[in-house]
This record gives structure tokens, C-alpha cells and sequence, in this order.
């Protein structure tokens, strides 16, 4: 079975730019959640979302957005990039709505880097 | 009080020694905490979880230890092995919430 899936794995962007990051999850998953996680820090929540629903937001700013289609895939959105958005965005899919019982499956993640 | 505090940041371990990573939290509403192993470029994954109602779990080399009172809990690998080099979360999740709070990570190394 194939796992959590991430597109692009990396990219680069110029601040002020949109990028637009895509996930789908494990199959009969119907539980999305993104994570940032700067080099040499534990992720970071942004949204959670469970049968096309945001069930949880993160202490980001409106500038990231996101969205969970009818096939349970998932992109993530933000605008008006800054410097400090250069990082590691994950993806996780569950069985459930949150991290229990079963865990998370996090796919390798996008790597975005801001220039 | 939301946070997890992991320490150390990083273990030099030798092979076949056992390597200790520690966690602590504020919030006593935490009820699952779970650990990730991260390999670099990939994403983090589950290796081992418990719950407050339980003081250990093994599973392999690897065993939680989980003291309520003092809101700690620690990854125990037994036998390390050059290849369980990789960075190590501690994580908690309170119920019926969405998310992970995850510690700021330990980069284990395991010399042969």
C-alpha cells in the first residue's frame, strides 16, 4: 500500500510569491493534518482536517490556508510568502479524526524554501 | 502549558549501550504521548505510544517510562545500534483534540 504522499518534495520561491503544496493521504484514511517544521525544531501544527472539514488551526496567520477535497486529498496554501516560511511541511493521515489511538502517518514532506 | 520539553538535544551513544531521552510537561489534560523517530528527508514516524493509566511500555528495544506525578516520560532504546541514529520526538495529544504537541527533538547517534 502506498503511503502518505507529498507533492512537490522541494521547491523554491521568491518572497511575496503563492505556493501551493498537495498531500494525499493513505487509502481509507479520511484525516488530513499539516505540520511546519523549521530545521532543528519539532513540527508545528497548522490544520487539521477530517471528511473535508477543518476540525483544527494552528497558531498561524491567514496567510495559510487549506482545503480537503470529496477523495480526502489535501493541499495547503500560503500567500504572500515571507523568509520565515522556509521549511519542512508535513502532511499526516489517520484512521480517525486526531492523533488517537492509532498515530499519525506522516509522508517525507515539501520542502520550501523562500529566497 | 502547552508545550513538551525534550532534553537532551543531541546523544552519543555507543553500539549496544542504551540511549535515554527525556520529556516534560505542564498540562496534566495530556492523556497520550507518543514518540517519532525522524530519518533525514523523510517524515517523522511512530514508533511507540502510552497513556497516562500505564507506567511502562515495551515494545522491542524500545521502552516508554512514564512517571504522572512528575509529568515525565522517557524513551529507553536498549542494545543501540548505529542504525537508530536518527532524531527523536516526544510528543502529546490531549482526547477528542486535533493535534500533536510535539519537544524540540534529539539527534541520537550510535557509534559502532
Amino acid at each position: 500500500d502506498a503511503g502518505v504522499t507529498q507533492s512537490p518534495t522541494h521547491l523554491i520561491k521568491t518572497r511575496g510569491q503563492q505556493v501551493t503544496l498537495r498531500c494525499s493521504p493513505i487509502s481509507g484514511h479520511k484525516s488530513v493534518s499539516w505540520y511546519q517544521q523549521v530545521l532543528g525544531q519539532g513540527p508545528q501544527f497548522i490544520f487539521q482536517y477530517y471528511e473535508k472539514e477543518e476540525r483544527g488551526r494552528g497558531n498561524f496567520p491567514d496567510r495559510f490556508s487549506a482545503r480537503q477535497f470529496p477523495n480526502y486529498s489535501s493541499e495547503l496554501n500560503v500567500n504572500a510568502l515571507l523568509l520565515g516560511d522556509s521549511a519542512l511541511y508535513l502532511c499526516a493521515s489517520s484512521v480517525d479524526r486526531g492523533p488517537q489511538p492509532y498515530g499519525y502517518t506522516f509522508g517525507s514532506g515539501t520542502r520550501l524554501t523562500v529566497v | 502549558q502547552q508545550q513538551v520539553k525534550q532534553s537532551p538535544q543531541s546523544l552519543i551513544v555507543q553500539k549496544g549501550g542504551i540511549s535515554i531521552i527525556n520529556c516534560a510537561y505542564e498540562n496534566t489534560a495530556f492523556d497520550y504521548f507518543p514518540w517519532y523517530q525522524q530519518f533525514p528527508g523523510k517524515g517523522p514516524a511512530l514508533l511507540i505510544a502510552i497513556r497516562p493509566d500505564v507506567s511502562e511500555k515495551k515494545e522491542g528495544r524500545f521502552t516508554i517510562s512514564f512517571n504522572k506525578s512528575a509529568k515525565q516520560f522517557s524513551l529507553h532504546i536498549m542494545d543501540s545500534q548505529p542504525g537508530d541514529s536518527a532524531t527523536y520526538f516526544c510528543a502529546a495529544s490531549m482526547e477528542y483534540t486535533d493535534k500533536l504537541i510535539f519537544g524540540t527533538g534529539t539527534r541520537l547517534q550510535v557509534f559502532p
